[in-house]
């Protein structure tokens, strides 16, 4: 079984400024994706980025990028320029080839203006 | 074009009764996967269903079952609710199974006194 961790429950960063957020997993799967999803309080699930196991570069969308180091099993988002609409609970999760998604326990970043 | 929706959007039951939830995928999308998140931490998979069968379970007891519809709707069913019922239902919609980014309604709030 997949098991996916953030180690942080919270976050904050000053408006405009760059925070990372941290995610670990463990699996014996060779063919993954791993996955940040945003929920804002309005509940909806809002994918950020995806990355596939199986490229060695970085995914990048806009201000959001992640390092991803498949040796360790790491898998971390950077979001640059912060905004105050990135306030959120932030998902790390991880699937297989089914395409069911193993969620860790979010981390909760706020923005300070 | 329309997302997922969900319905109803918030519940109230009463432990022992049963319940049921409602989805629509996004048009054209014929996967659909149930997720329950509990107040505080991250989704759990229940169930996936692609092309009106049961692709994936997750580790939930026998009260819960869904099924899919010739239209690819889907309906989630609890029985003999437990307080630790409580929770936000999430289901998502995929064009497939495999390697596709998956869509999140809203969610349904289902409250067990």
């Amino acid at each position: 079984a997949q098991t996916v961790t953030q180690s942080q429950p919270e976050m904050s960063v000053q408006e405009a400024e760059t925070v990372t957020l941290s995610c670990t997993y463990d699996t014996s799967e060779s063919d993954y994706y791993l996955f940040w999803y945003k929920q804002p309080p309005s509940r909806q699930m809002i994918l950020v980025i995806r990355q596939e196991a199986y490229k060695q570069q970085n995914a990048t969308e806009n201000r959001f990028s992640v390092n991803f180091q498949k040796a360790a099993k790491s898998f971390s988002l950077k979001i640059s320029d912060s905004q105050l609409g990135d306030a959120a609970m932030y998902f790390c999760a991880f699937s297989d080839a089914g395409n069911m998604l193993t969620f860790g326990g979010g981390t909760r970043l706020m923005v300070k203006p | 074009d329309a997302g997922v929706t969900q319905s109803p959007t918030h519940l109230i039951k009463t432990r022992g009764q049963h319940v049921t939830l409602r989805c629509s995928p996004i048009s054209g999308h014929k996967s659909v996967s149930w997720y329950q998140q509990v107040l505080g931490q991250g989704p759990q998979f229940i169930f996936q269903y692609y092309e009106k069968e049961e692709r994936g379970r997750g580790n939930f007891p026998d009260r819960f079952s869904a099924r899919q519809f010739p239209n690819y709707s889907s309906e989630l069913n609890v029985n003999a609710l437990l307080l630790g019922d409580s929770a936000l239902y999430l289901c998502a919609s995929s064009l497939a199974q495999g390697n596709q980014p998956q869509h999140f309604g809203d969610g349904t709030r289902l409250s067990i006194l």
